[in-house]
């Protein structure tokens, strides 16, 4: 059974800290690996999409990285925001159009 | 542009009542999906339509079946529901398969009660 492991489930954050989670996958049979960013009330909104071992990907204070060979994303936040609380999923692509959601990250940022 | 809308939003359903969850994309996009979302675990992926005129199961197909009426749409069919098919269902879509790096696009969702 393949799984999709994200942590920790849930994190707040002081407003203006930096804060990171994790996203763990199988590492065999790798297609690509998706951040997603779920704001409560709302559909997911895709971050990023990364395929590449080594890859990198940022956007604004978000970035996020992969190493495939060993079977983990992280997705990194600088300097939270509020506007930073979501639930932050990822998911793995094992095959064309196969693909496993982790069960996300909440993350609370505290004023 | 629409993007990906989704009907009805809200449905109460009695067990063994059937239905139809409708899905639309503006987006021309070849590949769309269905998952449902319950407490505590991630968005699992029902069925999926690779393109128009296919469909394949994904990870929890049973009690669901689907119809790619053509391009943009794609409909999710509950034949007689049951109590565990309470969820939120989602529907996305995405210019090809997501092995080739593409992202997906949601629907705003359809939450679904059965008594």
């Amino acid at each position: 059974i393949l799984n999709v492991e994200q942590s920790p489930q849930s994190l707040h954050v002081q407003e203006g800290d930096s804060t990171n989670f994790t996203c763990s996958f199988p590492s065999s049979n790798f297609y690509a690996l998706h951040w997603y960013r779920w704001e409560t009330a709302k559909s997911p909104e895709a971050l990023f999409v990364m395929t590449l071992n080594g890859d990198e990907k940022k956007k604004g204070r978000i970035s996020a990285t992969l190493n495939t060979k060993e079977g983990y994303s992280y997705l990194y936040i600088k300097g939270s925001q509020p506007e930073d609380s979501a639930t932050y999923l990822c998911a793995y692509v094992y095959s064309a159009s196969k693909i496993i959601f982790g069960s996300g990250t909440r993350l609370s940022i505290r004023p | 542009n629409a993007g990906v809308t989704q009907t009805p939003k809200f449905q109460v359903l009695k067990t063994g009542q059937s239905m139809t969850l409708q899905c639309a994309q503006d987006m021309n996009h070849n590949s769309m999906y269905w998952y449902r979302q319950d407490p505590g675990m991630g968005l699992r992926l029902i069925y999926y339509s690779a393109s128009e005129g296919t469909t394949d199961k994904g990870e929890v197909p049973n009690g669901y079946n689907v119809s790619r009426l053509n391009k943009r749409e794609f409909s999710l069919r509950l034949e007689s529901a049951a109590p565990s098919q309470t969820s939120v269902y989602f529907c996305a879509s995405s210019e090809r398969g997501t092995s080739g790096g593409q992202t997906q696009y949601f629907g705003p969702g359809t939450r679904l009660l059965v008594l």
